[in-house]
């Protein structure tokens, strides 16, 4: 069965710095992976998608991040943190060429930017 | 492209009413998916239709629940009897069918925050 697990419920950086958001998959076929933003009382909006091209996926927003199907991981990462990245981000996977598909959502990082 | 709408936002009710709750998606996308959210966790999966057909349930939609999606168009999903438990975010999203199954994306609408007394 797939699953999704997001490491760390919050996670805190300074503005400028690093952002990086852990998230290992469970799949018993390659998935595909998703990363969206979820600001307060809004839905989802897709940052990124792996989908089986290039295992470093570039979003908006200046987010991206890396496919490793050894490590069944899909991080996501930004350089420099900026105040409005502050959100909740969900990481998703989803079966490839299943019928009746479903999307599994991870439990979410809240991320905290301090000026 | 005016994206997935919701109706209501919010909605207050007490428990044993019936709600319902309303999507349009996006006008051109032929599937829909209505998910419940809750705090502190990611959306989960409650069920899906392309276009009129209703495709997939899960087992978290119970039998006061029902969902339906006459004209392949907007959908909407109703409660029955409400109880406390169902207090959470419910959200909609649409997607256009890509040929191979779960790569497309999804757009999701700000969602209906639905709260049981």
């Amino acid at each position: 069965a797939q699953s999704v697990t997001q490491l760390g419920s919050h996670v805190s950086v300074s503005e400028g710095a690093l952002v990086l958001l852990r998230c290992n998959y469970s799949s018993s076929v390659p998935p595909y992976l998703f990363w969206y933003v979820q600001y307060p009382n809004q839905g989802l909006q897709l940052l990124l998608k792996y989908t089986s091209a290039a295992t470093l996926v570039k979003g908006i927003n200046g987010f991206e991040a890396e496919f490793k199907k050894s490590e069944t991981s899909f991080h996501l990462t930004k350089p420099s943190a900026h105040m409005s990245d502050a959100a909740e981000y969900f990481c998703a996977v989803s079966l490839p060429n299943t019928g009746g598909f479903k999307t599994i959502f991870g439990a979410g990082t809240r991320l905290f930017v301090k000026a | 492209d005016t994206g997935v709408s919701q109706d209501p936002r919010h909605k207050i009710t007490k428990r044993g009413q019936n709600v319902t709750f309303r999507c349009d998606p996006i006008s051109e996308h032929n599937r829909l998916y209505w998910y419940r959210q809750t705090l502190g966790q990611g959306p989960e999966f409650l069920t899906y239709f392309q276009n009129e057909a209703q495709l997939e349930k899960s087992r978290l939609l119970s039998d006061r629940f029902s969902a339906e999606r006459p004209k392949g168009s907007f959908s909407t999903l109703e409660i029955q009897r409400t109880e406390q438990g169902d207090s959470a975010m419910y959200l909609c999203a649409s997607s256009i069918s890509s040929g191979t199954g779960s790569g497309e994306t999804q757009y999701f609408g700000p969602g209906t925050r639905l709260l049981v007394l």
